[in-house]
């Protein structure tokens, strides 16, 4: 158990939703990061928060958002959602953001759209 | 942009033999982590590499970071079925770039 929890562990729906996937690092930790996980993309960057502010961002769709709160939880929205969204999304946080900060992955959110 | 590229992409050996997986980057990097997935799990750390040239061992497992701190090798010793999994390498460019994942190798060992 790394301490990250995610939820859902499972969602299902259809092409156009939107749906927001919960992420909860482990106490101490002030770095969350998210990550998009499919068969042929292998595991692509989305965006990090540091301490409530965007740190970072990669490959990370418009239709897609994210916000850490001041409890350091955060949640990643995705929007008018496509068949190719479908993945597992990862969720990690790390102590701080510097050299030396080993990153702990949660268990993931599996999204399947239909 | 910066790149990370691993290879081989998939790796099938007989139990007891050894298995290396490259991690190469397209610039340097100021640290470079491997993470290990087994099927169906999540990545969880394995180790970060800092210095030019470092070598550091756990076990049956050696990693190393290049001289130009532009590659890196992970190589496991007389696999075991417990080595199974997906391995990963992740290149930090400067302590405030974001965290690039290669695509991975995927081991599998044949008992």
């Amino acid at each position: 158990d790394s301490g990250v929890t995610q939820t859902p562990k499972h969602l299902i729906t259809a092409t156009g939703q939107r749906v927001t996937l919960r992420c909860s690092p482990r106490s101490g930790d002030l770095s969350v990061y998210w990550y998009q996980q499919s068969l042929d993309q292998g595991l692509q960057f989305l965006i990090q928060y540091y301490n409530g502010e965007e740190r970072a961002k990669g490959n990370i769709l418009e239709r897609f958002s994210a916000q850490q709160f001041p409890d350091l939880h955060s949640e990643l929205n995705l929007s008018s959602l496509e068949l190719g969204d479908s993945a597992l999304y990862f969720c990690a946080s790390s102590l701080g953001t510097s050299v030396g900060n080993e990153q702990f992955f949660g268990p993931g959110t599996r999204l399947t759209v239909l | 942009g910066q790149q990370v590229m691993q290879i081989p992409q998939y790796q099938h050996v007989q139990e007891g033999e050894d298995f290396t997986t490259y991690c190469n980057s397209s610039t340097t990097l100021s640290n470079i982590q491997w993470y290990k997935q087994r099927p169906g799990g999540h990545p969880v750390f394995l180790i970060q590499l800092v210095k030019s040239g470092e070598v550091k061992k756990q076990k049956r497992l050696t990693f190393q970071f290049g001289e130009a701190k532009k590659n890196s090798s992970l190589h496991i010793t007389a696999t075991q079925t417990t080595d199974v999994g997906t391995y990963f390498c992740a290149g930090q460019g400067t302590s405030y770039d974001k965290v690039i994942f290669g695509p991975g190798t995927s081991l599998s060992v044949i008992p």
